[in-house]
């Protein structure tokens, strides 16, 4: 079956512009993850949707940084005025449910650079 | 709040050598640990997971990781390595009531012939 997908593949963009990043998760699963991987870095927790709201967003640095899931299913970051420092490759993840035991399934992740 | 250390950026190794990767925690909550695997250009998997029950667990390519709570760790360790093991290799800690994985920093592993 299909895994995670994430699109694009790699994002270029001038600093101060904003972008989206779409995460499209396995079939089924309610709980969507989004996390943070600066090179030389593991990944850092961003925010996490069960369903359509988000459980936890303690991981979002400011509130540039804002990710929406309106329909369960897909969805959205969202990075408003970006920097350089918002660089990074953005990784989405998703598992059946939010329970403590269930793997999280990992994309290929959107590699940012902010120029 | 829990954290997670890799001890070691990167390990070489000759192929068919042994490998152990250590990884440490601080949590005040019991937790979940696991180890994820980044093969180059490919996006991570779940390699082995600790979640209760005997304190050594096995992957399907020959790792093993053992859990040591009076030690807060969770070493991974293969006694014999391949050039397809040639990764990075994340140790990462879930916590009990959260769904958030805590990711260490990786270790990249170099097998050479």
């Amino acid at each position: 079956g299909a895994g995670v997908s994430q699109t694009p593949s790699n994002k270029v963009t001038e600093k101060g512009k904003y972008v989206e990043l779409r995460c499209d998760p396995i079939s089924g699963h309610t709980a969507l993850y989004w996390y943070r991987q600066s090179l030389g870095q593991g990944p850092e927790f961003l925010i996490y949707f069960q369903g359509t709201g988000a459980a936890d967003d303690s991981g979002l640095p400011n509130d540039r940084f804002f990710a929406v899931r309106p329909e369960g299913s897909v969805s959205t970051l969202k990075i408003q005025r970006t920097e350089r420092g918002d660089s990074a490759v953005y990784l989405c993840a998703s598992s059946p449910t939010g329970t403590r035991d269930n793997e999280q399934f990992f994309g290929p992740g959107t590699r940012l650079t902010v120029l | 709040a829990q954290s997670v250390t890799q001890l070691d950026s990167q390990v070489p190794v000759f192929e068919e050598a042994p490998v152990e990767l250590r990884c440490n925690y601080s949590s005040s909550v019991s937790v979940y640990l696991f180890w994820y695997v980044q093969y180059p250009n490919q996006g991570l998997q779940l390699l082995l997971k600790y979640l209760s029950g005997s304190t050594l667990v096995k992957s399907i390519n020959g790792f093993e990781a053992e859990f040591n709570k009076s030690q807060t760790s969770f070493h991974l360790r293969k006694p014999s390595v391949h050039i397809s093991d040639t990764a990075e290799y994340f140790c990462a800690v879930r916590p009990d009531s959260w769904g958030k994985l805590q990711f260490g920093a990786g270790t990249q592993v170099v097998v050479t012939p």
